[in-house]
């Protein structure tokens, strides 16, 4: 039952400091995606993925990239870190079709100081 | 562009109360799905209902039930008799319905539900 897999879970970063989180499926879901939760607020979409190789921007893409060299993986990386990118991160898929269900990871906590 | 607004920021009630949480969509397209998430303490999404926008029935399960209306742009959610247990963040999502595109959430900002015993 592992479904979607965030590592690592908490992280405290210093300024300019660049990492990587880390996401796995394993639904062999084709849709894949990294939101920020920050607080008080809902989630907003960073970058999405409708397959491997293919990649798109969210809302925030700003200071992040990522890459989808297979279906299960979609690492997100965070270059040159601020005090802004303090948030919590989820990773999240789903299958291909409209309005299928997105089912999410279980967060990551980042602090950048 | 699609929105969806949470108005209520926070709700307490005391066990055993009735609770409804609102919320309100934009969107220009016509075909659509919305959904709620619950995140606990504990901080995970888990995922409590999809209803797209050609279905208005209103659904029940158990101690949950939602009303969709489309002529308000509404999905409210009840939980009836609440239970401590339902303390918790609970979000309205919206996503639009293209093939290819992926299946991108809007989200509200969240109601803060707490359940005193």
């Amino acid at each position: 039952n592992a479904g979607v897999t965030q590592t690592p879970k908490f992280r405290i970063l210093k300024i300019g400091q660049s990492m990587t989180l880390q996401c796995a499926q394993d639904m062999n879901h084709n849709y894949m995606y990294w939101y920020r939760q920050d607080p008080g607020m809902g989630l907003k979409l960073i970058y999405y993925s409708v397959g491997a190789g293919i990649t798109d921007k969210g809302e925030v893409p700003n200071g992040y990239n990522v890459s989808r060299s297979t279906t299960e993986d979609f690492p997100l990386r965070l270059e040159l870190a601020a005090p802004s990118q303090t948030s919590v991160y989820f990773c999240a898929s789903s299958s291909p079709g409209a309005g299928n269900t997105i089912y999410f990871g279980e967060g990551s906590w980042l602090t950048v100081v | 562009a699609q929105k969806v607004t949470q108005a209520q920021t926070e709700i307490s009630v005391v066990e055993k109360e009735d609770v409804t949480l609102d919320c309100v969509y934009e969107t220009r397209d016509t075909t659509y799905y919305l959904f709620w998430y619950k995140q606990p303490p504990s901080g995970e999404l888990v995922f409590l209902i999809r209803r797209n926008s050609f279905d208005e029935q209103n659904e029940i399960s158990g101690r949950y039930s939602w009303n969709f209306q489309k002529s308000t742009s509404s999905f409210n959610f009840t939980i009836t008799a609440s239970q401590v247990v339902d303390s918790a963040v609970y979000f309205c999502a919206l996503s639009e319905a293209k093939w290819g595109y992926g299946n991108k959430l809007v989200f509200g900002a969240g109601t803060i539900l707490r359940v005193k015993s």
